[in-house]
């Protein structure tokens, strides 16, 4: 399987633990992205990767939420010190640029936060 | 003002109509623009990207974009209880390295 894939796929945890998920994207894709996603709204973009430059961080993350693609491969997510309000889908997505209109992003599974 | 807007719906149709979905943008400059499919409990996956003024057809599905009135549509010719799903509008915003998503409407075919 050459898709994107997220681990783990659920996690719950009690408030004010750490918590980590990770991307593994398409192979050949330099752009990786991570969103967030509650029941009834689109995804909300976090933060986007070109190869391992963190390019853009929402303004919308507090200092609890970091994220790093170490050498251009997978990426990790960490959230510390969770909060109930942390509590959702988090979604990674890959896409390649090559320059010109493009942009499609292919997703993973997903890893669905539960604080508790 | 959302960057992207969508009506929630749900928008409800017979199986074998026609379903419009609709969707506008916030930013002119924008030139990427995307649907995507979202099934419940799944994740988003493309099924239509169009960046020219105009209609895109691929099978049952038609993309329609007027970049004058900042306006995205899609249409579902022959709709399928299988199309049931949340279709999501993104607008990649100049730039070129953000995509930005709408809530999404909810779509239902009846059998």
């Amino acid at each position: 399987d050459t898709g994107v894939s997220q681990d783990p796929r659920h996690k719950i945890t009690k408030r004010g633990q750490n918590v980590t998920f990770r991307c593994d994207p398409i192979s050949e894709h330099n752009r990786l992205y991570w969103y967030r996603q509650t029941l009834g709204q689109g995804p909300e973009f976090l933060t986007y990767f070109q190869n391992e430059a963190q390019l853009e961080k929402s303004r919308l993350l507090s200092d609890r939420f970091s994220a790093e693609r170490p050498k251009g491969s997978f990426s990790t997510l960490e959230i510390q010190r969770t909060e109930q309000g942390d509590s959702a889908m988090y979604l990674c997505a890959s896409s390649l640029f090559s320059g010109g209109l493009t942009g499609e992003l292919f997703f993973g599974e997903g890893s669905r936060l539960t604080v508790l | 003002q959302k960057e992207v807007e969508q009506n929630s719906g749900p928008l409800s149709v017979p199986e074998g109509a026609i379903a419009s979905l609709n969707c506008t943008y916030s930013d002119r400059v924008s030139q990427s623009f995307f649907w995507y499919r979202q099934y419940s409990g799944k994740s988003p996956e493309l099924i239509m990207s169009i960046y020219s003024n105009g209609d895109k057809e691929d099978g049952r599905f038609t993309a329609q974009l007027n970049k004058a009135s900042q306006y995205v549509s899609l249409l579902i010719r022959d709709s399928q209880p299988s199309d049931s799903a949340t279709y999501l509008c993104a607008v990649i915003l100049p730039g070129g390295f953000k995509t930005i998503f709408g809530a999404g409407t909810r779509l239902f075919v009846k059998a």
